[in-house]
């Protein structure tokens, strides 16, 4: 089966400007992940989606991050306006199983590796 | 807030050495305690451990978890200069009423071979 779709895979950009990533999860799965991973450390979540509905974005800086999966299947994230410390990559993962009842592995994309200038 | 850390946070060996690495873990609900490996793209998944003392293997990769003492190791026999990466270890917590995993993460321990 095809894995996690990201794009672009690179962006470089200035402060205070905006810029958007793509993500296509893999074919029905309904549960949908954004993290975001500084270089040297771990990937910290910033969202959680359920088919489009948010889980989870208690990480999320909402003053100038947004996520969108309006129709339960790809999402989107935007930062508007960008800052030094948003300097990282970006990654999408997906997961299959909805039933609490079951564990769930998570497939991660290849990433968006964003610079800020 | 849950809180885990690895160490050694880097491990420079020898083709054929044998590594350990360890995880440790304080999370609120715990449900699970997972393993990645990530070289320069997206982390591949390696294990997921749920119950004490049950050792999962895959080829000359092991780990097991200690639930009363809080820590999972990740064993590597015979390493090969292809098991040169960033393992991550990530514990799943149950989120609020919706029982959805929630991952978090460790900070990664770098493991170099060297031929």
């Amino acid at each position: 089966e095809a894995g996690v779709a990201q794009s672009p895979r690179y962006k470089i950009i200035e402060k205070r400007q905006s810029v958007a990533f793509w993500c296509n999860p893999i074919s029905g799965h309904a549960t949908l992940y954004w993290y975001q991973q500084i270089l040297g450390q771990g990937p910290k979540l910033l969202i959680q989606f359920q088919n489009n509905g948010v889980v989870d974005d208690s990480q999320l800086p909402k003053d100038r991050f947004s996520a969108e999966r309006l129709k339960g299947v790809d999402s989107t994230l935007k930062i508007q306006p960008a800052k030094l410390e948003d300097s990282a990559v970006y990654l999408c993962a997906s997961s299959s199983v909805t039933d609490p009842r079951y564990q769930e592995t998570q497939y991660f994309g290849p990433g968006t590796r964003l610079l800020v200038l | 807030e849950d809180k885990v850390v690895q160490s050694p946070l880097s491990l420079v060996v020898h083709e054929g050495d044998t590594v350990t690495l360890n995880c440790s873990y304080e999370v609120t609900n715990f449900r699970s305690l997972l393993w990645y490996k990530q070289e320069k793209k997206a982390p591949t998944f390696l294990f997921m451990l749920t119950s004490s003392g049950i050792e999962k293997k895959s080829g000359r990769l092991s780990s097991i978890l200690d639930k009363k003492e809080l820590f999972s190791i990740l064993n590597i026999t015979a390493t090969q200069t292809g098991d040169s990466a960033v393992y991550l270890c990530a514990v799943e917590a149950y989120a609020g009423g919706t029982s959805y995993g929630k991952l978090t993460f460790g900070q990664g321990t770098i493991l170099t071979v060297h031929p």
